[in-house]
């Protein structure tokens, strides 16, 4: 069974920077799975941030950037602010059609 | 882009249950669609894509055997077929427009809450 990893929780201060991480359970991400970084509020729809490893959508802040960083990908936030706090989710395309979600990630920004 | 889901609701396990995402402002017939879904206090898990016209279709093994994606694009509507359904598939389901390239999800619904419980 492919687990997608995401650390569960992080905090920034406001201003810094902080980068998140996504994992393979067993082996290592690539482009060629695609990542791809949704932010999601409680209550709410995710948003999507950052497609194809690297890639910001439509109105997303350029504080927000996708790469890959060693063996997984990253999320890197520059100059977080308050209302950066939220969950931020990573899928990955693990072939044959199947995509994989990781656990997602607690921002806490104090 | 408008993503609207219906059908949801209290359902007993084993039960079944059809979910509806009405799209508007783009033309369903040019994109996959998905379902993807989130229990209460959990992380997202896509459940299943269905190609422009029907032809291909994936799922998560959790579901396979018990759920059913389909389309109807001249309805401008995507379904999700819910059957012998557990107390684990309680969760929110969103539709999402899945743009293939960029391999994004890159429209939501604001979902609908699926609860399955006696």
């Amino acid at each position: 069974q492919i687990v997608v990893t995401q650390e569960p929780s992080f905090s920034v201060s406001p201003g810094g920077t902080v980068t998140l991480t996504c994992g393979l359970s067993a082996g290592s991400v690539s482009t060629k799975h695609y990542p791809n970084w949704y932010q999601q509020t409680p209550g709410q729809a995710p948003r999507t941030l950052i497609y194809n490893t690297n890639t910001r959508s439509s109105g997303v802040p350029d504080r927000f950037s996708g790469s890959i960083l060693g063996n997984k990908a990253a999320l890197t936030i520059t100059g977080a602010q308050a209302d950066d706090e939220s969950d931020y989710h990573c899928v990955l395309n693990v072939g044959s059609g199947i995509w994989v979600f990781g656990g997602g990630t607690k921002l806490t920004v104090l | 882009v408008q993503l609207v889901e219906s059908g949801g609701g209290l359902v007993q396990p084993g039960g079944s249950l059809r979910l509806s995402c009405a799209a508007s402002g783009f033309s369903l017939n040019g994109y996959w669609m998905s379902w993807v879904r989130q229990a209460p206090g959990k992380g997202l898990e896509w459940v299943a894509n269905i190609k422009q016209d029907g032809s291909e279709k994936y799922y998560v093994d959790s579901v396979k055997g018990r759920f059913t994606i389909s389309r109807d694009n001249a309805k401008n509507s995507l379904y999700l077929q819910m059957n012998s359904l557990r107390a684990e598939d309680t969760a929110v389901y969103w539709c999402a427009r899945y743009s293939q390239p960029p391999y994004c999800f890159d429209n939501w619904g604001q979902g609908t809450l699926v609860t399955v419980s006696s």
